[in-house]
């Protein structure tokens, strides 16, 4: 399975663009990319998913390079809302004899006034 | 419309006493997942149910825990003989059978050992 590292902790301040960044360098053929949010005391909710290039919807952006060992999440002009913790995931749960992902520790984003 | 249910939201028992959580997936998804997540961590993978398919069982951290899904639909999370490293909360999640297809979560179960 691959493994994915992102940083701790970040700060930001409102209506600036944030760029999180996650590692995979082993990242496998079927595997797709994928983003969660996380606030305090509900679960996960996902925000983006991403094979390869660039995926937007009306929350994010994801950036995927060509050789995809790793992606950027990218939210623009943060709110106070945006506060929270952003897990990316590295799998393809249905093929490959992988079934499951792994949760990282996660990004703990703090958008300041 | 609906998304996944978890039951209870939180739960507070004493040590060695045995716990029951459920949970009900979205409609139409045949994959399951438990989760645990302790405080200020990430989730840590219990266990994982795709159809009728044997469950796999690999992040269960003792025979104390068991899992099983009732007509590849409501999902039991049971521990039996509870201890205070337990204390938890507990996510499940569900999703279609199609990669690609991202996991959706409840809000969990917040389980407290005395």
């Amino acid at each position: 399975l691959a493994k994915t590292t992102q940083p701790i902790s970040m700060d930001s301040y409102e209506g600036q663009e944030v760029n999180i960044t996650c590692s995979h360098n082993n990242i496998a053929t079927n595997d797709y990319i994928t983003w969660y949010q996380q606030f305090p005391s509900q679960g996960p909710r996902f925000i983006i998913q991403g094979y390869k290039t660039k995926v937007t919807n009306e929350v994010a952006s994801l950036f995927i390079p060509a050789d995809r060992k790793s992606s950027t999440l990218s939210l623009p002009r943060v709110s106070l809302s945006d506060t929270a913790v952003y897990y990316c995931l590295v799998g393809a749960p249905f093929s490959g004899g992988y079934n499951k992902l792994i949760f990282g520790a996660g990004t703990r984003l703090a958008v300041h006034p | 419309g609906a998304g996944v249910s978890q039951s209870p939201s939180n739960k507070v028992t004493e040590k060695g006493k045995d716990v029951e959580l459920r949970c009900d997936p979205i409609s139409g998804h045949t994959a399951l997942y438990w989760y645990r997540q302790s405080l200020g961590q990430g989730l840590e993978f219990l266990i994982y149910f795709q159809g009728n398919s044997a469950p796999d069982k690999s992040g269960l951290p003792s025979d104390r825990f068991s899992a099983e899904r009732t007509g590849g639909s409501v999902s039991t999370l049971t521990i039996q003989r509870t201890q205070q490293e337990d204390s938890a909360v507990y996510l499940c999640a569900s999703s279609l059978n199609r990669d690609g297809q991202p996991q959706h979560f409840g809000d969990g179960t917040r389980l407290s050992i005395l």
